[in-house]
Parts: structure tokens; C-alpha cells; sequence
């Protein structure tokens, strides 16, 4: 499996306030995904970047909310913009291998609380 | 209706004993069938993958897919308290995968 890191784990953050969460791949990846886990909750896929596209969003999620970057084949950045307290969540990066999206692996999460 | 279902627990298990878990999903059409793990407060990790109707095998894993029921399990057998977690099944279907709740599994000295 894939090594996955994220930055930051954690932060606490105030109302209207914007941050931005890393994924790091220890090898080159065609597809990155960003999910969401809200408290209780199973994972929602938020969208599917890809290097040198626009990102794929899910039925739910806006670019202006979650602006996705995607600047090579072993990074990606997910920014929560002007955040709520409904945003309060554990966001998780993942991919796939050689080029085999179903089969996904998870980075460690960044766990988000909104004041 | 829910694309992938399950039942969400707690369900108790014995030490020793063997703890199944179901699924059902409701896209006829997938083909990849994935159980999760997720100790509370850390990330989901992959612990078996099937494709093909039958049983797939994997040390005290066993997952069993039955593609006509629109069904897949799990089997943990020799439960240890280690085995305490939430289980996730994901389905590979209209090109994402799709989680379940989950199941949470708390194994009982």
C-alpha cells in the first residue's frame, strides 16, 4: 500500500475562517480522492482530483466551498473555505495503486473543529 | 434507498468466538467489493477485497460475495479484543466508492 500523509491531524478553528488540509503520496498517483466524515458518520466523497484537470465534484460539494488543488502526481490540498460549525468534521485523502481507483487507501485524517 | 446498507450495531462478539457481519448494496451492476476497518479516532484500513462470488480467505478474514443476492459478509474468526472497531463495507459503484455506516463490533473478554 501507498504511504499517505496529511497535514495538519488536527486544528480548531473559528466561524468564517479558511483552511487548508495537504495529502502527500509517497509515489506517483493518477487519482486522489477527499472525503468526509462527519461525527457518528460514514465517509462521503467530496471530490476526485486529478493532475492537470479541475477536480470532480459529488453532488452536494462546491468548488467555492472546497477549492481543490492538484499540482502534481503525489500531492493535492482540499481548503475548507468560510467555515461553519457544520463543517466539523475528519477530513481524509485517499488513493488508489497503479492506477486502480477502487481499491483505496487512506491517509491518517485531519480532524476539524469549528468554534 | 441506501446504495450500500448494513447494520450498524454494536454487535457483541466473545473472545474466541466468530463475528459475521453483512452488506447489501443496491447497484446490480458492481464488481468490487471492499471491507474497511476504523479503530475509533484513526483512518479506515483496507482488510479484504473481493471481486468474484464465493469465499475469499485471508488469515481470520473470511468475506463471502453472493452477486445474485446483491450480498457480501465478513467472518472474523477467533475474535480478539483487538478486533474491537467499526467495519466498513464499500462498494465500487457509478464510479466511486460507495460506504456503508458501518458496524461496530465490540469483541468481549
Amino acid at each position: 500500500s501507498a504511504v499517505i500523509s496529511q497535514k495538519p491531524s488536527r486544528d480548531i478553528c473559528q466561524r468564517g475562517t479558511s483552511l487548508t488540509i495537504q495529502c502527500q503520496v509517497d509515489s506517483q498517483v493518477t487519482m486522489m480522492f477527499w472525503y468526509r466524515q462527519q461525527p457518528g458518520q460514514s465517509l462521503t466523497l467530496i471530490a476526485t482530483a486529478n493532475q492537470g484537470s479541475e477536480a470532480t465534484y459529488e453532488s452536494g460539494f462546491v468548488i467555492d466551498k472546497f477549492p481543490i488543488s492538484r499540482p502534481n502526481l503525489t500531492f493535492s490540498t482540499l481548503t475548507v473555505s468560510n467555515m461553519s460549525p457544520e463543517d466539523s468534521s475528519i477530513y481524509l485523502c485517499s488513493t488508489g495503486l497503479a492506477g486502480v481507483q477502487e481499491t483505496q487507501y487512506f491517509g491518517p485524517g485531519t480532524r476539524l473543529l469549528v468554534l | 434507498q441506501k446504495e450500500v446498507e448494513q447494520n450498524s450495531g454494536p454487535l457483541s462478539v466473545p473472545e474466541g468466538a466468530i463475528a459475521s457481519l453483512n452488506c447489501t448494496y443496491s447497484d446490480r451492476g458492481s464488481q468490487s467489493f471492499f471491507w474497511y476497518r476504523q479503530y475509533s479516532g484513526k483512518s479506515p484500513e483496507l482488510i479484504m477485497s473481493i471481486y468474484s462470488n464465493g469465499d475469499k480467505e485471508d488469515g481470520r478474514f473470511t468475506a463471502q460475495l453472493n452477486k445474485a443476492s446483491q450480498y457480501v459478509s465478513l467472518l472474523i474468526r477467533d475474535s480478539q479484543p483487538s478486533d474491537s472497531a467499526t467495519y466498513l463495507c464499500a462498494v465500487y459503484s457509478w464510479g466511486k466508492l460507495q460506504f456503508g455506516a458501518g458496524t461496530q463490533v465490540v469483541v468481549t473478554p
